[in-house]
């Protein structure tokens, strides 16, 4: 399978803190996607981040990746209740997206 | 805003029946995705489409098949439904020829077969 992977599958924190997401990814990509998902919804796409860049930011999200060690973290900073969900990693394959299996963050107030 | 719509939210359906989950996008997309998924698997794509007639296999097809008749509509059928068939199914969209390929999702479909 060349289905990524997330690390870690589940993160319970307190408002206010960061969290940090992990993937890793098999193949070379064009760039690497980061989704949210809400419980029993569909998925909504955060952000992009080019295999030519290293850093992104979007609001208080902090994206970035090492093609080298093929991997991608998704920092969320200062979190609140509402950023729980899931969240999915997704990298590029052509017109394709192979999807991480996800981390379950709680965000307790 | 881009809009994907999947014709039924629940659904249950009986061992051996055919089942038909519809998807539908309103933003002149030219690719369509179906995936499923399950707990502790991720999302898995079963079939995708680049344009009207066109399909291909994804990951796991086994016991599914795809329609598209018109580009803004792309079916999965379950041919005979079986119980490891039960899970939620999502469709997504996105334009093609571009180099960043953001995907759409509409809001997914639980299907149980009993």
């Amino acid at each position: 399978s060349q289905q990524g992977e997330e690390d870690p599958q589940a993160l319970s924190i307190q408002e206010g803190e960061n969290a940090t997401m992990n993937c890793s990814y098999k193949t070379s990509i064009n760039n690497l996607q980061w989704y949210r998902q809400n419980s029993g919804r569909g998925l909504v796409h955060l952000i992009l981040i080019r295999s030519n860049e290293r850093e992104k930011h979007s609001g208080r999200l902090r994206v970035t990746l090492d093609t080298s060690k093929k991997s991608s973290s998704l920092l969320i900073t200062a979190s609140r209740a509402a950023d729980t969900a899931s969240y999915f990693c997704a990298s590029d394959n052509t017109d394709k997206l192979i999807f991480g299996t996800g981390t379950r963050l709680q965000v307790f107030p | 805003d881009v809009k994907v719509t999947q014709s039924s939210r629940y659904l249950v359906k009986r061992t051996g029946e055919k089942v038909f989950l519809e998807c539908v996008q309103d933003m002149d997309h030219e690719n369509m995705f179906w995936y499923r998924q399950d707990p502790g698997l991720g999302l898995r794509l079963i079939y995708f489409s680049y344009d009207v007639k066109m399909k291909e296999k994804g990951d796991i097809p086994e016991g599914y098949s795809v329609s598209r008749e018109k580009k803004e509509r792309f079916s999965l059928i379950l041919e005979s439904a079986s119980t490891n068939q039960t899970s939620m199914y999502l469709c997504a969209s996105s334009l093609s020829g571009v180099q960043y390929n953001e995907q759409f999702f509409g809001p997914g479909t639980r299907l149980t077969v009993l």
